[in-house]
């Protein structure tokens, strides 16, 4: 099967500093890369994603990159805020497979 | 309507209690997910439907039991659970057709078992 691997566990960074998070996978089948938000005590929210057939996607301070030869895809946000505040989850779904595997999480501190 | 929703919100129940979580989504979406999720973890998967039919349950215990009435809403049967079995249980779905891949979770139970 899959394995999301997902780094760091932790990131603090000072309001307005760029955050960059990262993971790999490990089955060339996958195809579909979507990144969540989960704020304490919420539901995971989508923020953005990516396939397979693209190497960038970028959505104002958000962008996600994607290295199919490396298999490792990354999360950007720049002039982060303090409402950035939260856990996030990459995850990584097998072309035509109902399965999403998840990375560990980091939970990235915005400091004000 | 863009939204999963759950209810209960909050459940506390006994060892012996048999409940029921229940998830809707109006969105069309042909496949329905159960994720369990402990404080500080990422979601686990149990269950996932795929037009009504169950298509995947991960080495669930038999104390959880899914049900999937119709496209719109899917259950989730709780009886004799255990302590371990308190966290947050999540609904999920998404399209599965034309190509979408994109999955929406609901707000989630919070379930303790006493």
């Amino acid at each position: 099967g899959e394995n999301v691997e997902q780094h760091p566990s932790t990131l603090s960074v000072q309001e307005g500093d760029s955050a960059v998070i990262k993971c790999t996978y490990s089955d060339s089948a996958s195809n579909y890369f979507p990144w969540y938000k989960q704020e304490l005590g919420k539901r995971p929210q989508l923020i953005i994603d990516i396939r397979s057939n693209v190497g960038e996607k970028k959505d104002q301070r958000i962008a996600v990159t994607l290295n199919k030869t490396a298999k490792h895809f990354s999360l950007h946000i720049t002039e982060t805020q303090p409402e950035d505040s939260a856990v996030y989850f990459c995850a990584a779904r097998l072309y035509n497979f109902n399965k999403f595997y998840f990375g560990s999480g980091t939970k990235l501190n915005v400091k004000p | 309507d863009t939204e999963v929703t759950q209810t209960p919100k909050h459940l506390v129940m006994g060892m012996t209690n048999k409940k029921s979580l229940k998830c809707e989504q109006h969105m069309g979406h042909r496949a329905m997910y159960w994720y369990k999720q402990k404080a500080k973890k990422p979601p686990e998967l149990m269950f996932v439907y795929s037009y009504e039919k169950l298509s995947i349950n991960e080495s669930v215990p038999s104390r959880f039991s899914p049900e999937c009435p119709n496209s719109s809403l899917l259950n989730l049967h709780l009886h004799a659970l255990q302590p371990e079995d308190s966290a947050l249980y999540l609904c999920a779905s998404s399209p599965n057709h034309r190509g979408r891949a994109e999955q929406y979770f609901g707000p989630g139970t919070r379930l303790t078992v006493t």
